[in-house]
């Protein structure tokens, strides 16, 4: 499985854009990637998944470059609400998800 | 659907004891996957199934460890015997991967919360 790099925390503001940007180096060819969200005492929810350029949903926005080495995971006008941590993942349908540290992101009033 | 259903939500134990976590996965999937989460480890895959077969249980931490999955509408994590060190939130989770291409989408429980004294 590629190898995923996430900050540990990010901090932001009500109404700001946050972004989070994920390094895998060593995706593979066949390797999708795919955002989690866990609110504290929930499991993790998907959030979005992608294999190349842009992808939008009406929670989020991920952007891939041509390389596709990174990712960047955009949640538009975040709430306090949106406090959470946030997980990368890439992986083919080998049905294996393995999560690393993820991201806190924490949204202040 | 209801979603991934875990029971119990909150199990207390002492320790020595055997415990069994159950899970009931989205009907129609076909892979179930047991997950471990502290703070100290985060998130820590235990044993993946499809098709009720286990595929990988690298992650089981000892034979202390076992889980099941007699069909495709249920499974067992069981802890025997138990440990202090074994307290964390255990969640079951479940997908249906569909044709080549689709990558990974998994459903999470709400996750049953272990405490052993």
């Amino acid at each position: 499985l590629a190898k995923t790099t996430q900050p540990i925390s990010m901090d932001s503001y009500e109404g700001q854009e946050v972004n989070i940007t994920c390094s895998h180096n060593n995706i593979a060819t066949n390797d999708y990637i795919t955002w989690y969200q866990q609110f504290p005492s929930q499991g993790p929810r998907f959030i979005i998944q992608g294999y190349k350029t842009k992808v939008t949903n009406e929670v989020a926005s991920l952007f891939i470059p041509a390389d596709r080495k990174s990712s960047t995971l955009s949640l538009p006008r975040v709430s306090l609400s949106d406090t959470a941590v946030y997980y990368c993942l890439v992986g083919s349908n080998d049905y294996k998800l393995s999560f690393g540290a993820g991201t806190t992101v924490t949204v202040r009033a | 659907d209801a979603g991934v259903i875990q029971s119990p939500r909150h199990e207390v134990t002492e320790m020595g004891q055997e415990v069994t976590l159950r899970c009931k996965p989205i009907s129609g999937h076909n892979s179930l996957f047991w997950y471990r989460q502290t703070m100290m480890r985060g998130l820590e895959l235990l044993i993946y199934f499809n098709n009720n077969v286990p595929i990988d249980d690298s992650g089981m931490p000892e034979d202390r460890f076992s889980a099941k999955m007699p069909n495709a509408s249920f499974s067992t994590l069981k802890i025997q015997p138990s440990e202090p060190r074994d307290s964390a939130v255990y969640f079951c989770a479940s997908s249906d991967p569909g044709g080549a291409g689709v990558g990974t989408e998994a459903f999470f429980g709400q996750g049953t919360r272990l405490t052993v004294v």
